[in-house]
């Protein structure tokens, strides 16, 4: 039962251009959804968070746009770096369950020259 | 300020030997977890922690299990290694319950089981 689904398991994106990486979900209790980044041999770090009471939320070149009726989220950066060339994966949690977070399977992203 | 320390970060064990995965945090922060990723998979949670004391299974917790007698420590225990619990395991850290501030994790330990 994976109630937080990243369907693309890849995406290659040219430097330069927006990287959109999608998830959805499908427990309506989920209320707070976030963007971790993971390179090879470290842990996931935190790249950005959006409450169920907002549609988008903003840092920098990182969006989250979140969809609620359509149970789906999605992460733009732009413009892609080199750098951002890692695995992303999405986490959602629901209040009141002591933050632990559901993570989707992941997508690598590869940013090309 | 270290962070999330979690050791060791690679052992090979012996199916039905017993070890202890160590992660240690300096943040004193309440609430710490365990999560496994297997390869293609996100992270799974096995046990967690809001505080000293007090610890509570995730949604993988068979053949684990855990102690929380200070802030600071939040150690895993295999209790008979089994093939089925090769993976990377993160520990992972959070001052407290607001929404606000996301988890910390450490680097992961490798453990592979043959």
């Amino acid at each position: 039962d994976q109630q937080v689904k990243q369907n693309s398991p890849s995406l290659s994106v040219q430097e330069g251009r927006i990287s959109i990486l999608n998830c959805d979900y499908t427990n309506s209790m989920f209320d707070y959804f976030l963007w971790y980044k993971k390179y090879p041999a470290e842990g996931p770090t935190f790249l950005i968070s959006i409450s169920s009471i907002k549609d988008k939320n903003e840092d920098g070149r990182f969006t989250v746009f979140l969809n609620k009726s359509a149970k789906h989220l999605s992460l733009h950066i732009v413009p892609s770096q080199p750098g951002d060339s890692a695995v992303y994966f999405c986490a959602a949690s629901e209040t009141g369950t002591a933050s632990k977070l559901t993570f989707g399977t992941g997508t690598r992203l590869q940013v090309t020259l | 300020n270290a962070g999330v320390t979690q050791t060791p970060k690679f052992r090979i064990l012996k199916i039905g030997q017993s070890m202890t995965l160590q992660c240690a945090q300096d943040m004193n922060h309440n609430y710490m977890y365990w999560y496994r990723q297997d390869p293609g998979m996100g992270l799974k949670l096995i046990y967690y922690s809001v505080g000293a004391g007090i610890t509570d299974k995730g949604e993988v917790p068979n053949g684990y299990n855990v102690s929380r007698s200070t802030t600071e420590d939040f150690p895993l225990r295999l209790e008979l290694a089994a093939p089925s619990q090769t993976s990377v395991y993160f520990c992972a850290t959070k001052p407290n319950s607001s929404p606000n501030q996301p988890q910390h994790f450490g680097d992961g330990t490798r453990l592979s089981i043959l």
